[in-house]
């Protein structure tokens, strides 16, 4: 159980066009979804925390309009990454947060989208 | 405010030797911390979480983790490494406004 899923798991785009990215729970309801920002050889860096039904709220540096978050449903939260650019380049990874956790800290994580912007 | 810190950036081991990771924690309150494992370009697999009780936690693919208070310290140990635990292992405690804060991490290297 507590699977959560990501698509695509790479995707290569040209500078200036725009990348959404899927976050899926598979088999729980994700109240809070966490997307996540990792560079080479480095620890995550959250982004924006979103809930179900609610804006998302972003982390301090986190540029609103170029990070575009969507949590529509209690199974699916996308990211689109608008007009980007080669500095975009990274792993995205999400996570999410059921109704069932034991703690409000207990997340799942996808599996991670390369993104390369050329 | 709290922080993480994984003091070494990479250990390298060789098969079946023992190890152990090294994890301090800042926070002022009762922390929840976990270790997690990341395999090259996957996302984070939960290994084992301590919230509260026993201070020694057991987890998946036969790692434990020991909580001490009085250390600030929950270490990641393994007695027999295999070649294939080789990825890298971030420590983590839950903090303000349900975050999860990350350390650094540890790439473990497994020498045959």
């Amino acid at each position: 159980g507590a699977v959560v899923s990501q698509h695509p798991s790479w995707v290569i785009c040209k500078s200036g066009t725009s990348v959404k990215i899927e976050c899926r729970s598979l088999d729980f309801q994700a109240t809070t979804m966490f997307w996540y920002r990792q560079f080479p050889k480095q620890s995550l860096m959250l982004m924006a925390t979103s809930n179900e039904g609610s804006k998302a709220t972003y982390e301090q540096g986190v540029e609103k309009d170029k990070f575009l978050i969507n949590h529509a449903s209690l199974t699916l939260s996308t990211l689109t990454v608008t007009s980007a650019h080669p500095e975009d380049s990274s792993f995205y990874i999400c996570s999410a947060r059921g109704r069932e956790t034991l703690t409000p800290y207990e997340q799942y994580f996808g599996p991670g989208t390369r993104l390369t912007v050329t | 405010a709290q922080s993480v810190t994984q003091p070494d950036i990479h250990i390298t081991v060789s098969e079946g030797a023992s190890l152990e990771l090294r994890c301090n924690y800042s926070y002022g309150a009762t922390p929840y911390l976990f270790w997690y494992v990341q395999s090259p370009g996957q996302g984070l697999q939960l290994l084992l979480k301590y919230f509260s009780g026993d201070t020694l936690v057991q987890g998946i693919k036969g790692f434990e983790a020991e909580f001490k208070r009085s250390q600030s310290s929950f270490n990641l140990r393994k007695p027999s490494v295999h070649w294939s635990d080789a990825a890298e292992y971030f420590c983590a405690v839950g903090g303000g406004g349900f975050k999860t804060i990350f350390g650094a991490g540890t790439r473990l290297f497994v020498k045959a």
